[in-house]
């Protein structure tokens, strides 16, 4: 049982490159997210999804798109990056439990764009 | 959207004293607050939670209260030990089970 995986733990971009970030969970949960981290602000939400099929705009989308392959996956992607998209990048999972939801956090994915 | 603010942002204690971390939501809708620590280079942890019908919650050393009606849930570690150090989250989830997260509190403990 892995719990939550992501791919790959480091990458280094030139702007205006793409990339994909992959997670993949073994829970059976219906609910994933991803987020980023920076010095100072926290976690911020960039996509999340409910369940197979469905993603929604969370608090930073601009640059980003997301794909719900299966209840298993949830990628992210950069179709061109910029340097203000370089940060920690954590994927989630969500258990519902009494019609709230307890995350599951990867061990994160640092991204550097130069 | 919700909008999560805690406080403070750096926090430092002797060892044995306690730490007391504060936040603030705005969604009334919210119904769930977690709280997070993330030891460095790691991911966050959960360590303690608390729902809407619920104003206490303890777990050994870690106790969390929620007052609904300000909008306001705080953490509290009594009898800190150097391995708390550590960045605290605290959250906020609606039952859309979207969660934000406050900015953080880096607590050192000094031996």
């Amino acid at each position: 049982n892995a719990g939550v995986t992501q791919t790959p733990k480091f990458q280094v971009l030139k702007t205006g490159q793409s990339m994909t970030l992959q997670c993949a969970q073994d829970m059976n949960h219906n609910s994933m997210y991803w987020y980023r981290q920076d010095p100072g602000m926290g976690l911020r939400l960039i996509y999340y999804s409910a369940s197979e099929g469905t993603t929604d705009k969370g608090e930073v989308p601009n640059g980003y798109n997301v794909s719900r392959l299966n209840k298993r996956e949830f990628s992210l992607r950069l179709e061109s990056a910029a340097p203000s998209q370089t940060s920690v990048y954590f994927c989630a999972s969500g258990r519902e439990v009494e019609n709230t939801g307890e995350l599951f956090f990867g061990e994160g994915s640092r991204l550097t764009v130069l | 959207g919700e909008n999560v603010e805690q406080h403070p942002s750096t926090l430092s204690v002797q060892e044995g004293d306690s730490a007391v971390i504060k936040c603030t939501y705005s969604d009334s809708a919210s119904n769930y607050f977690p709280w997070y620590k993330q030891e460095l280079g790691k991911r966050p942890q959960l360590i303690i939670d608390i729902r809407s019908n619920v104003g206490e919650k303890k777990d050994q050393r870690i106790a969390v209260t929620l007052n609904k009606t300000a909008k306001h849930f705080s953490l509290h570690i009594t009898e800190t030990q150097p391995e708390d150090s550590a960045v605290y989250f605290c959250a906020a989830s609606n039952p859309g089970n979207q969660f934000y997260f406050g900015t953080g509190t880096s607590l050192t403990v000094i031996p």
